[in-house]
Order: structure tokens, then sequence, then C-alpha cells
């Protein structure tokens, strides 16, 4: 147990409508990562932060997309107007300081878009 | 480009055989390499990591292999087990002051007992 949790675990929606996921780190991880992983790919990057700053966003993060980290501790996805192509799992991934590299995942939300 | 890819999509191994997953890198300037193995419908999880400063790193039953001058980075894991059955990603952290990974499509590995 990596100590990232997701929340919902799964999302059903239809299109056109908005989402947001929650992912709750643990107190150590000041770096947050979110990553999208559609079925039989990799994770692919979406945005970090470190700390309440977002420093670092992929050109994946279209003007639908929006994240935050507004405490330097959980963070939101939000994406507006969903549509069938946003449906994949959205991955949060933690990371401790600076002493380490390693990005400690969460189960992940799995979204659907109908 | 960017790009970290694979050798092999599958590869089944027999239960107590050691298993060998490849993976090629395409950036020269990468400076952090990670293994995860993610079984259906959870996260992925750590195995291992290296720095692009070593050559060879070892763990309980794993061992990555990172070769620079033909950019290929492998995972060996000893005496495979069934729960070992998964799907593992190799990521390469681009250095340059980027902090994300960029992820291989992976290598299903299947155990048969």
């Amino acid at each position: 147990d990596t100590g990232v949790s997701q929340d919902p675990r799964h999302k059903i929606t239809k299109r056109g409508q908005n989402v947001t996921f929650r992912c709750d780190p643990i107190s150590e991880h000041n770096r947050l990562y979110w990553y999208r992983q559609t079925l039989g790919q990799g994770p692919e990057f979406l945005t970090y932060f470190q700390n309440e700053a977002q420093l670092e966003k992929s050109r994946l993060l279209s003007d639908r997309f929006s994240a935050e980290r507004p405490k330097g501790s959980f963070s939101t996805l939000e994406i507006q107007r969903t549509e069938q192509g946003d449906s994949a799992m959205y991955l949060c991934a933690g990371r401790k300081g600076e002493l380490t590299d390693t990005q400690y995942f969460g189960p992940g939300t799995r979204l659907t878009v109908l | 480009g960017e790009s970290v890819g694979l050798h092999l999509p599958t590869l089944s191994v027999q239960e107590g055989d050691n298993s060998i997953i490849n993976c090629a890198y395409s950036n020269s300037a990468s400076d952090y390499f990670i293994w995860y193995k993610q079984e259906s419908g959870k996260g992925p999880q750590f195995i291992i990591d290296i720095r692009s400063n070593m050559d060879k790193r070892q763990g309980q039953r794993v061992t990555v292999l990172l070769n620079k001058t033909v950019k290929h980075l492998s995972l060996q894991i000893a005496a495979t087990q069934p729960g070992d059955s998964a799907v593992y990603f190799c990521a390469e952290k681009m250095g340059g002051g980027s902090e994300k990974l960029v992820f291989g499509k992976g290598t299903k590995l299947t155990v048969n007992p």
C-alpha cells in the first residue's frame, strides 16, 4: 500500500458532463503527479505539483482539463465537457521530497464517458 | 522523439524459471529509470529503480541492468512465481528539469505453474 488514495475509483458519465477526481497522497509527498492511462498503454504524464505550485503540464492537458492542489496536500483533477476520448484510467502519484525520484501510484480512477 | 519501447509485448515462463524483461529507451539524457508492475485494475506498483550513474541494482529477487551505450534497460526476476504475473512497465525520467516519467507500452508476463 503506497498510501496514495483516489476517489472515486470508478466514474461513468455522459458526454458533455463535468467530472472531478480527487487524490490524497501521504503527508510526506510534497510532489504530486497526474497521469492518464488508456487500455493497453503505459501511463502518460499530465501534470506535476510541488507543494501547491503546478510546475509542469503536458500538451495532453487541454483547456478542458484543470488540476489544483490548493493546500499542498490533496489534489483535484477536473475535466469539463467530457468527450468519449477522455475515457481512461486517471492515476495519481506522490513522491517524497528531494531524496528520491520514486513515484508511488494510487489505485486510479476509471472514467467511462458514454 | 520521446519513446520508451519494448522488445517483446508478452513473455511466458514456467514457475521457478528466471524472467528477463527488456526495454529500449531513446533519450540519452534521461537520468533515472524505473520499473513498475501493474495488475489488472490496479495502479502501477514500484519494483526497482536505477540512476544513470549506475549499471546494476539488485533488490529482492529482482535486478535492473542499465546499458547506456545501447540505451537498454532490463528487469530480471529470479525464481518467477505465479504472483509475478502482471504487466511490467519501464519508464524514464527525461532530465533537464522535467519531472515526468515517460512509460513504455508494457510487457505482459505470464507465469505458468
